[in-house]
């Protein structure tokens, strides 16, 4: 079953900052976070590994909670380059990814 | 350079055509996937490979076929396409089936089944 992500879509002004939500009804091993620009493939941003940790990439960072079976990925200041739509991939045992937060970021 | 290739980027054909999208990765993967990628639903997984000779079902397995025969390689085969098949196929690879290595997508192929 795919994790469920919230909002489906975000429209910001540079310099603003968004939170991506992921949740699962699956107890999860690690949550992965993708992003995808028109017309182009899904890019790696990052991996989290049982353990609450957070991790950043820029100024985009992530926390995971496997109790709640959630993640959230933290975009702050956001540029331009944000834009995009961004997948979780959660993984139970195999990666299975969401539908995807369309963030539309505008100067 | 360390890539996934996919042939063709663009296809559109006939309902009932077989047809053969290519998937090849230079990066001594184990881990091989193919996903279609629909308006509203995401990537959803067709097939994947844990190693050679090694494949199973993933989400949304019907109608499609796979085979793993090199390491390399990972093709994904419409014996009958139907106009549902219709989608942004995308492959995959990553170092291992170990959910905590990230997966490296290729440029994607845009079938169009008519």
């Amino acid at each position: 079953q795919q994790p469920v992500q919230s909002p489906q879509a975000v429209i910001l002004r540079e310099g603003e900052d968004a939170v991506i939500n992921c949740s699962s009804s699956k107890a999860l091993y690690s949550v992965h976070w993708y992003r995808q620009k028109h017309g182009e493939a899904p890019v790696f941003l990052m991996i989290l590994l049982k353990g609450g940790e957070q991790k950043g990439h820029e100024k985009i960072s992530a926390s995971f909670n496997e109790k709640k079976q959630q993640s959230s990925l933290y975009l702050t200041a956001s540029q331009l380059s944000y834009s995009g739509t961004y997948f979780c991939g959660t993984a139970p045992w195999r990666l299975i990814f969401g539908t995807g937060t369309r963030l539309q970021v505008f100067p | 350079e360390a890539q996934v290739t996919q042939n063709p980027r663009y296809l559109i054909t006939v309902t009932g055509k077989k047809l053969t999208v290519t998937c090849s990765q230079n990066m001594n993967h184990e881990y091989m996937s193919w996903y279609r990628q629909d308006p509203g639903l995401g990537l959803r997984q067709i097939y994947y490979s844990m190693n050679v000779e090694v494949t199973d079902k993933g989400d949304v397995p019907e109608g499609y076929k796979v085979s793993r025969k090199e390491k390399r390689n990972f093709p994904l085969i419409l014996e009958s396409p139907s106009p549902n098949q219709t989608s942004l196929y995308f492959c995959a690879s990553s170092l291992s089936g170990a959910t905590n290595q990230p997966q490296h997508f290729g440029d994607g192929t845009r079938l169009s089944i008519l």
